[in-house]
């Protein structure tokens, strides 16, 4: 079975500051990895996913996650805070095959000026 | 915007109803996944339809059940709503086939409250 652990349920940086938003799964099989971020009163939005393909994987909005086999993580990272990433992040795994995502408790992203 | 549609945004009942949920994925997604929510129990899979049939069940209670019409759009039961039912509902969809890198797009979420 897949799990994803998120380390923090609240995070805060000052803006310009540098964000890193931890994520470990757990996984028998190879997995698929997807960051998702949800703005207040919105759905769930893609910010990156890992397949396979490339270790360090770089999303929307200046966000980029390193894919860490010997450590399965694969933590969520931007070289420097702005207002406006403030929102709930969510990592999820999904195993091969037809399985859902299995997500992360989320982590609250605050942003101090 | 995702391209996926839910109706309604808000919802507010009672306990003992039954409400539907309806979602519509993004043109020429076969895949339907219903997700909650909810504080406590944070974000659960619930249930996934590709292309009419059902592919996978998750935390679902028996009180609820979906389908999915020819039109690909989905529909989630909730019965017999209890307090506890108040949550966020979503709806994912994603691409054509069953791969495991497809990545989902969700819904703007039902927001359902029961009192």
């Amino acid at each position: 079975a897949q799990s994803v652990t998120q380390l923090g349920s609240h995070v805060s940086v000052s803006e310009g500051a540098l964000v890193l938003l931890r994520c470990n799964y757990s996984s028998s099989v190879p997995p698929y990895l997807f960051w998702y971020v949800q703005y207040p009163n919105q759905g769930l939005q893609l910010l990156l996913k890992y397949t396979s393909a490339a270790t360090l994987v770089k999303g929307i909005n200046g966000f980029e996650a390193e894919f860490k086999k010997s450590e399965t993580s694969f933590h969520l990272t931007k070289p420097s805070a702005h207002m406006s990433d403030a929102a709930e992040y969510f990592c999820a795994v999904r195993a091969s095959g037809n399985t859902p995502l299995v997500f992360g408790k989320g982590t609250r992203l605050s942003v101090i000026a | 915007d995702s391209g996926v549609t839910q109706t309604p945004k808000h919802l507010i009942t009672a306990t003992g109803q039954r409400v539907t949920l309806r979602c519509s994925p993004r043109s020429g997604d076969l895949s339907v996944y219903w997700y909650q929510q909810s504080l406590d129990q944070g974000l659960q899979f619930l249930i996934h339809y590709y292309n009419g049939e059902e592919r996978a069940k998750g935390n679902i209670l028996e009180r609820f059940s979906a389908q999915q019409f020819p039109d690909l759009h989905s529909e989630l039961n909730l019965s017999s709503l209890e307090l506890g039912d108040s949550a966020l509902y979503f709806c994912a969809s994603s691409p054509k086939g069953t791969g495991s890198s497809y990545e989902q797009y969700f819904g703007p979420g039902t927001r359902l409250t029961v009192t």
